[in-house]
């Protein structure tokens, strides 16, 4: 069975600083991994993926992030944090191969501080 | 412009009451979700659709129905059997499931118990 984690509830940085949401996935093949952010009572938007390729991704709103196959890992990051960025984000995974379900971590807050 | 509408976005349930959720996209997807998202627990699947008059049971079915009469529609019925049906559901669609493609998702409807 496929499972994602993302192993903070909340992480907190000071606007201007870099940030970083940890995310790792468990999948039987070749993995298809999603970055989303929701604001309070809205939908999911969808922020960035990884399909293959370079294991750098980049993203709207000036995120990216890094793909690692050998600690089966997505990390999302931003260089400079924006109070704005304050929101909740969703790490998800699927992979290759037939029809899929995909995975949705339980979430991570971030908590930008001005 | 394209996307997901979810009507209405509150809810209220008597006790015995079944509701019906609306989610109607225009964006010609053939893949349709319904998630239900509580605090900390992230979004977890309640039904899926690959294509028109077919749909799956997702991780958490029960005390829930749908029904896929037309590519552009995907309601939602909350049944009587539902015991705890309050928590925030949102509508997704992506191209087809399985795809490198992400979901987009609705505005989301939050039910809550009379």
């Amino acid at each position: 069975a496929q499972s994602v984690a993302q192993p903070e509830d909340q992480v907190n940085v000071a606007e201007g600083n870099p940030l970083t949401v940890k995310c790792t996935y468990s999948v039987s093949g070749n993995p298809y991994l999603f970055w989303y952010v929701q604001y309070p009572n809205r939908g999911l938007q969808f922020l960035l993926k990884y399909i293959t390729g370079d294991n750098l991704v980049k993203g709207s709103y000036g995120f990216e992030a890094e793909f690692n196959k050998s600690q089966t890992s997505f990390h999302l990051k931003k260089p400079s944090a924006l109070v704005s960025d304050s929101a909740l984000y969703f790490c998800a995974a699927t992979y290759s191969g037939g029809y899929q379900k995909v995975t949705f971590g339980t979430g991570t807050k971030l908590q930008v501080i001005p | 412009d394209g996307g997901i509408t979810q009507s209405p976005k509150y809810l209220f349930r008597k006790e015995g009451q079944n509701v019906t959720l609306s989610c109607e996209q225009n964006l010609n997807h053939d893949a349709m979700y319904w998630y239900r998202q509580d605090p900390g627990q992230g979004l977890r699947l309640i039904y899926y659709s690959q294509i028109v008059n077919d749909f799956q049971k997702g991780d958490i079915a029960e005390g829930y129905s749908v029904s896929r009469e037309k590519k552009e529609s995907f309601p939602l019925t909350v049944t009587s059997a539902q015991k705890n049906p309050t928590a925030f559901y949102l509508c997704a669609s992506s191209e087809r499931q399985g795809t490198n493609q992400p979901q987009h998702f609705g505005d989301g409807t939050r039910l809550s118990i009379l």
